[in-house]
């Protein structure tokens, strides 16, 4: 089975900073990874995903993630925070079967300052 | 294409009484998957079609509920006899056989009173 942790139910940050969102996965297989983002009242929205090829995967506005094996990990992160990266992010993770289902993290939920 | 459409989106209903929600899949999509999710949680898979088939179900999807997707294009999920523990956001998703990420839709809220 597959589960993922994510590191910090908020996250606070100032316009212009560095966006750092945590996620730890636990799989018996070589996984396939995922980051979503989520504004109010809406569906999900991939930022960027990991299926075994390189491991700095870098996704839509401006985000990157990097897979590390070692540290069974794969934090999220944005050099430098936009007002309208406010939103609520979540980390999956699938076993890379047919299936493809999902099982995702309970979501860090980013503030931007002014 | 205009994406995973969902409907309705939101819906207000009295416990005991049933409701059935509709997803319309992105066009040729052939895998569709149900998820909820609760206040302050990530979303939790509930079941999976390849075309028609139901291949999958979760423990979390009670007898009360169940799913179809005739002919392997929209797909309808009903929950029978709500309860206030039944409120939460329905998602549905679908995905090609040849890729590994899933698209969303707008999911639909449901508030059991």
């Amino acid at each position: 089975a597959q589960s993922v942790t994510q590191l910090g139910s908020h996250v606070s940050v100032s316009e212009g900073a560095l966006v750092l969102l945590r996620c730890n996965y636990s799989s018996s297989v070589p996984p396939y990874l995922f980051w979503y983002v989520q504004y109010p009242n809406q569906g999900l929205q991939l930022l960027l995903k990991y299926t075994s090829a390189a491991t700095l995967v870098k996704g839509i506005n401006g985000f990157e993630a990097e897979f590390k094996k070692s540290e069974t990990s794969f934090h999220l992160t944005k050099p430098s925070a936009h007002m309208s990266d406010a939103a609520e992010y979540f980390c999956a993770v699938s076993d890379g079967s047919n299936d493809y289902k999902l099982s995702f993290g309970a979501g860090t939920t980013v503030t931007v300052r002014a | 294409d205009t994406g995973v459409s969902q409907d309705p989106r939101h819906k207000i209903t009295k416990r005991g009484q049933n409701v059935t929600f509709r997803c319309d899949p992105i066009s040729e999509h052939n895998r569709l998957y149900w998820y909820r999710q609760t206040l302050g949680q990530g979303p939790e898979f509930l079941t999976y079609f390849q075309n028609e088939a139901q291949l999958e179900k979760s423990r979390l999807l009670s007898d009360r509920f169940s799913a179809e997707r005739p002919k392997g294009s929209f797909s309808t999920l009903e929950i029978q006899r709500t309860e206030q523990g039944d409120s939460a956001m329905y998602l549905c998703a679908s995905s090609p056989s040849s890729l590994t990420e899933a698209f969303f839709g707008q999911g639909t809220r449901l508030t059991v009173v």
